[in-house]
């Protein structure tokens, strides 16, 4: 079955460290995509790609980078991480019709 | 502002009664997409529903894109459905999503 997967779904970091968020998907889609979900704001954009090798920068992509070494592989990176960025976030794979999403990872930066 | 505007922000059904949510778009989009979401979960999509009327079981999505609306109808509600909604627009090419904050629904037995 065609699925999404996030690792780790729950993860604890301290101010300043780096945190690496891993995307798998198996339905063999060229998009993916990275959002983070907060109350008040719903979903938001960070970081999408197109296929191996493609970053774009989404709607909020500051103090985020993104990773892309493969079709099934989509990596969030925070290289310093703040407390603003304790969310939960989601990787998302999809066509030109429909977005499929995981599980979520809840991020929280103390 | 806000590109997209839910409503309403929630509601409260008694088992059985319909509810209808809305959603408009503050810009133009080429489509639009409805996804459920379960409390701590993930989101499952409900509908693609660039234009018209579609019908899966209990919900039916209307669209209607040159008036920036959609409006998802639920019909004899059950408490299995009670959850998060949230409409988005694919807003350029590139199927990239801008999402509204979304109704939370609660059905009571």
């Amino acid at each position: 079955e065609a699925a999404v997967t996030q690792s780790p779904r729950n993860k604890v970091a301290v101010t300043g460290g780096k945190v690496t968020l891993s995307c798998n998907q198996t339905n063999n889609h060229n998009n993916m995509y990275w959002y983070r979900q907060d109350t008040g704001h719903g979903l938001r954009l960070i970081h999408y790609s197109y296929g191996a090798g493609s970053t774009e920068k989404g709607d909020i992509p500051d103090g985020y980078k993104a990773s892309r070494p493969s079709q099934e592989n989509f990596s969030l990176i925070l290289e310093l991480a703040t407390p603003s960025q304790t969310s939960v976030y989601f990787c998302a794979s999809g066509d030109a019709y429909e977005q499929y999403f995981g599980p979520g990872t809840r991020l929280t930066v103390l | 502002g806000q590109q997209v505007q839910q409503s309403p922000t929630s509601l409260v059904l008694q088992e059985g009664e319909n509810a209808e949510l809305q959603c408009n778009f503050s810009t133009s989009l080429n489509s639009m997409q409805w996804f459920y979401q379960r409390p701590g979960g993930s989101l499952i999509s409900v509908f693609y529903n660039p234009s018209g009327t579609k019908q899966s079981g209990r919900l039916t999505s209307t669209t209607v894109i040159k008036e920036r609306r959609s409006s998802l109808h639920i019909s004899s509600s059950q408490i299995t459905d009670s959850g998060t909604y949230l409409c988005a627009m694919e807003r350029d090419m590139g199927y990239k999503l801008t999402f509204g904050t979304g109704t939370s629904l609660l059905v009571d037995p």
